[in-house]
C-alpha cells in the first residue's frame, strides 16, 4: 500500500513564524503535491512538483515555497504565517503518468493566531 | 482556468434511500476522478471515468460520464451510514487534478 505520512497532525504557530510542513511517500512516485482544504472550497492546489528539484505553481502559491531535494520528500513552507493560512494541508503523491490516481497524506490542521 | 462545479453542495438522506450527486463544467473535460473523504479522514480515490457515456458500479455506488463529457454523477443507491462523508469529483490535466467543491453527505438513521 502507498503511505503518505505528514510530520504533524496538529500545528498551532503565531503570525509572522515560519512554518514547515513535511511530508514523505513510500512509493516512489515523481509527482507530489500540496493542497489546503477550506470549508465550501474543496481543494486547491498550492504547489507541485514532478521530479527532484522541480517545481509548479499551483492555484494559490502566493505566502507559500516548496523544497523537493529528494524524490520521497516535499516540503510546504510558510515564510511569514498569517492567519488567513489556517487551513487544513492535504499532501499528495502519484506516479507520472496520464489520469493517473493521487494518494493523500492525514493532513496537517494548521492554526496561525 | 477549468472549473468543476459540484451540487448540491450538501445532502442528507435517509438510511436507506438513494441520492445522486453531479458534476458539472462549462467545457469538455478529459476525464474524470471521484474521492471520497470520511469525517476527520483524508480523500480516497474511488473510480476514474475516460469514455463519453462510460459507466462503472463499486457495489451500491454507480458512477457515470455524460455522453458530452461536460458532466458526472454519483448514485448511491440504498444509503447506509457508512456512506457518509464529502465526494469530490476532479479532472486530471496533466499531472494536476482540478476538484469540485464537494458534497457533503449526511445519513439520518
Amino acid at each position: 500500500d502507498v503511505k503518505v505520512t505528514q510530520s504533524s497532525r496538529y500545528l498551532v504557530k503565531r503570525t509572522g513564524e515560519k512554518v514547515f510542513l513535511e511530508c514523505v511517500q513510500d512509493m516512489d512516485h515523481e509527482n507530489m503535491f500540496w493542497y489546503r482544504q477550506d470549508p465550501g472550497l474543496g481543494l486547491r492546489l498550492i504547489y507541485f512538483s514532478y521530479d527532484v528539484k522541480m517545481k509548479e505553481k499551483g492555484d494559490i502559491p502566493e505566502g507559500y515555497s516548496v523544497s523537493r531535494e529528494k524524490k520521497e520528500r516535499f516540503s510546504l513552507i510558510l515564510e511569514s504565517a498569517s492567519t488567513n493560512q489556517t487551513s487544513m494541508y492535504l499532501c499528495a503523491s502519484s506516479l507520472r503518468v496520464r489520469y493517473n490516481e493521487q494518494f493523500f497524506g492525514p493532513g496537517t490542521r494548521l492554526t496561525v493566531l | 482556468g477549468q472549473q468543476v462545479m459540484q451540487i448540491p453542495q450538501y445532502q442528507h438522506v435517509q438510511e436507506g434511500e438513494d441520492f445522486t450527486t453531479y458534476c458539472n463544467s462549462s467545457t469538455t473535460l478529459s476525464n474524470i476522478q471521484w474521492y471520497k473523504q470520511r469525517p476527520g479522514g483524508h480523500p480516497v480515490f474511488l473510480i476514474q471515468l475516460v469514455k463519453s457515456g462510460e459507466v462503472k458500479k463499486q457495489k451500491r455506488l454507480t458512477f457515470q460520464f455524460g455522453e458530452a463529457k461536460k458532466n458526472s454523477s454519483l448514485h448511491i443507491t440504498a444509503t447506509q451510514t457508512t456512506d457518509v462523508g464529502t465526494y469530490f469529483c476532479a479532472e486530471a490535466a496533466g499531472n494536476k487534478l482540478t476538484f469540485g467543491g464537494g458534497t457533503r453527505v449526511l445519513v439520518k438513521p
